[in-house]
């Protein structure tokens, strides 16, 4: 199985500054297709998750654009360029190209 | 309005079992693969299984398979998960879920609470 780890696991940030999560698979993330099925999920205290980022780098509809994603085959990060109080909660990155699909462990985000 | 709405969960004894509803509504259901997807309070979010558009293709997580069983009722715009044989360790908030890989879609529930003891 796809095994997605995150690191930092806790995120301290400060409003205005840039942060960044990253996520590693332990395999190629990229389907015999050529997509890459890589995204991004947030999931604020008390919420259920929303996607953030799908293939690696397209924003879900509605999200900021202070939020990007990047990488490829096993190394992907996801970057804020500038915090705002809602971004605080827990990020997680999800891997769609191999069954079973998984989830990395999450990263907590807090001000 | 997209939305989906889980029932079902409860408290059920070890070895027992329970079924799970979502019920979806503001988009096409029968064109979209559904998810579930699991939750232990404080803890992180475990994909559970997923089924393909009409029903033809089923997918799960080691944790569960050959215990759970993904359905759904396209006429009905209705997801079911049956859960046998439950564990302690199913213990957890079940996420009804739709995305798409290739789109900018993607609607989650407000979940539903499973708790397994004696």
């Amino acid at each position: 199985d796809v095994v997605m780890t995150q690191s930092p696991l806790s995120l301290p940030v400060t409003l205005g500054q840039p942060a960044s999560i990253s996520c590693r698979s332990s395999q190629s993330l990229v389907h015999s297709d050529g997509n890459t099925f890589l995204s991004w999920f947030q999931q604020r205290p008390g919420q259920s998750p929303r996607r953030l980022i799908y293939q690696v780098s397209n924003r879900d509809s509605g999200v900021p654009d202070r939020f990007s994603g990047s990488g490829s085959g096993t190394d992907f990060t996801l970057r804020i360029s500038r915090v705002e109080a809602e971004d605080v909660g827990v990020y997680y990155c999800f891997q769609g190209a191999h069954w079973p699909q998984a989830f990395g462990q999450g990263t907590k985000v807090e001000i | 309005e997209v939305q989906l709405v889980e029932s079902g969960g409860g408290l059920v004894q070890p070895g027992g079992s329970l079924r799970l509803t979502c019920a979806a509504s503001g988009f096409t259901f029968s064109s979209y693969w559904m998810q579930w997807v699991r939750q232990v309070p404080g803890k992180g979010l475990v994909w559970v299984s997923n089924i393909n558009s009409d029903g033809s293709s089923t997918n799960y997580g080691d944790s569960v398979k050959g215990r759970f069983t993904i359905s759904r009722d396209n006429a009905k715009n209705t997801l079911y998960l049956q859960m046998n044989s439950l564990r302690v360790e199913d213990t957890a908030v079940y996420y009804c879920a739709s995305w798409t890989s290739m789109t900018s879609f993607c609607v989650w529930g407000q979940g539903t609470t499973v708790t397994v003891s004696s």
